[in-house]
């Protein structure tokens, strides 16, 4: 079956630890999307990718990176750096640039600092 | 900047009440449209999308929507509502030729008593 897969769905991460989610798509898409999800803030978009080996800051992009090495992954990384990590990440997916199109989301990873 | 707004943070009825969310976007330009739901503990799911033709959108479980240009809304019905509606809707655009990339409103906590 085509999706996406995140891994892992729970993540615990001490204070000053760097961590990285993991974000996998088989649907031949070539853009790819980390958005974080607060309470009564709805989603917010953090990283965007086009295409393989670029990408840009979304609205919230301080404290993250991100790589996209290939077609199919879109790791997140929060740095130490992203003072109040905890939330709810949400990778989607999409076809590039086109003008009738919908992003595909994975299930979620919840991340914890404690 | 581009934004979305929904009116309600909290909406609280009873089984068979009807439901309207409100939901405006701030953009002058060619818009898709979409409501996404959260269940409490799921992912999020598509429940209707508008890229263009008749305004008025029919999604999954009885759910609607109505697009109106000229008041740059997009507001999501249901004639009667019943407890497993109990989520979280949101609210999102993307805007002309660039493909996936979502603009969230706040959420909708939407609460249905039995």
């Amino acid at each position: 079956d085509g999706g996406i897969t995140q891994s892992p769905k729970y993540l615990f991460r001490k204070e000053g630890q760097n961590v990285t989610l993991s974000c996998e798509q088989n649907l031949n898409h070539d853009a790819m999307y980390w958005y974080r999800q607060d309470p009564g803030q709805g989603l917010r978009l953090i990283y965007y990718s086009q295409i393989v080996n670029d990408f840009q800051k979304g609205d919230i992009a301080e404290g993250y990176s991100v790589s996209r090495e290939k077609k199919e992954s879109f790791p997140l990384t929060v740095t130490s750096a992203q003072k109040n990590p905890t939330a709810f990440y949400l990778c989607a997916s999409s076809v590039r640039d086109s003008l009738n199109t919908e992003a595909f989301f994975g299930q979620g990873t919840r991340l914890t600092v404690v | 900047a581009q934004s979305v707004s929904q009116h309600n943070h909290h909406v609280i009825l009873s089984e068979a009440a009807s439901l309207e969310l409100g939901c405006n976007y701030s953009y002058g330009g060619t818009v898709n449209l979409f409501w996404y739901v959260q269940y409490p503990g799921q992912h999020l799911q598509l429940l209707l999308k508008y890229f263009s033709g008749d305004p008025l959108v029919k999604g999954i479980k009885g759910f609607e929507a109505e697009f109106i240009k000229s008041k740059f809304s997009f507001n999501l019905r249901k004639p009667s509502v019943q407890w497993s509606d109990t989520a979280e809707y949101f609210c999102a655009v993307t805007l002309y030729n660039q493909g996936g990339k979502l603009i969230f409103g706040q959420g909708t906590e939407l609460s249905v008593k039995p």
